[in-house]
């Protein structure tokens, strides 16, 4: 079966990095592009952007354009999320979620979600 | 990028009750829309894709129509375990977007 298993809870200073990985098992994992998703405390779902698997190709949020990277190690089957000068509103719950399909835009696989908390 | 406005935020219900979530969207985004159940601590569970293609092992209690700019999830008759908030997202084009959600309580 399909499980996506993520890395753990993370604390980080304001202005640092973080990356989160995603590891993927039950399929083949250059067949489906990988989402992130974030959520905030007590907030919604907030779509970061996504990674083709296959060739790498990337489509992020645009408001987090030049601080977010996603990244895929296929020998591994892995995703990688990194998010750059982190601030207080990047704390939150982050998921990775595969497509339903392969040219679907539909998440039907999520990963546990891994708590990244940024403070002073 | 497209906006997808929920309504209603909060909705008190009674088990067995006959419940409807409306999702609209800033533009048409055909039928590329999803719906997903999210209980607390959980990661959200895909329930309908395609706008009303139902998930496989999702109840049929469940279920979704619409297309262009209105959308709506109907829970025919409301279940114990269906007491979580709900969520559209669109994926016609990036940025994909969600809706800001649907408590649904028990009245």
């Amino acid at each position: 079966q399909v499980q996506l298993v993520q890395s753990g809870a993370e604390v980080k200073k304001p202005g640092a990095s973080v990356k989160v990985s995603c590891t993927a098992s039950g399929y083949i994992f250059n067949s489906h592009g990988i989402s992130w998703v974030r959520q905030a405390p007590g907030q919604g779902l907030e779509w970061m952007g996504r990674i083709s698997a296959y060739n790498g190709d990337t489509n992020y949020e645009q408001k987090l354009q030049g601080r977010v990277t996603m990244t895929t190690d296929t020998s591994t089957s892995t995703a990688y999320m990194e998010l750059r000068s982190l601030r207080s509103d990047d704390t939150a719950v982050y998921y990775c979620a595969r497509s339903l399909t392969r040219s679907s835009g539909s998440l039907g696989y999520w990963g546990q979600g891994t708590l990244v908390t940024v403070s002073s | 990028d497209i906006q997808m406005t929920q309504s209603p935020s909060t909705l008190s219900a009674s088990v067995g009750d006959r419940v409807t979530i409306t999702c609209r969207a800033s533009q048409s985004i055909s039928s590329w829309l999803a719906w997903y159940q999210q209980k607390p601590g959980k990661a959200p569970k895909l329930l309908i894709y395609k706008a009303s293609s139902l998930e496989s092992g999702v109840p049929s209690r469940f279920s979704g129509s619409g297309s262009g700019t209105e959308f709506t999830l109907t829970i025919s008759s409301l279940q114990p375990d269906d007491f979580a908030t709900y969520y559209c997202q669109q994926y016609d084009s990036y940025s994909w977007t969600f809706g800001q959600g649907t408590k649904v309580e028990i009245k």
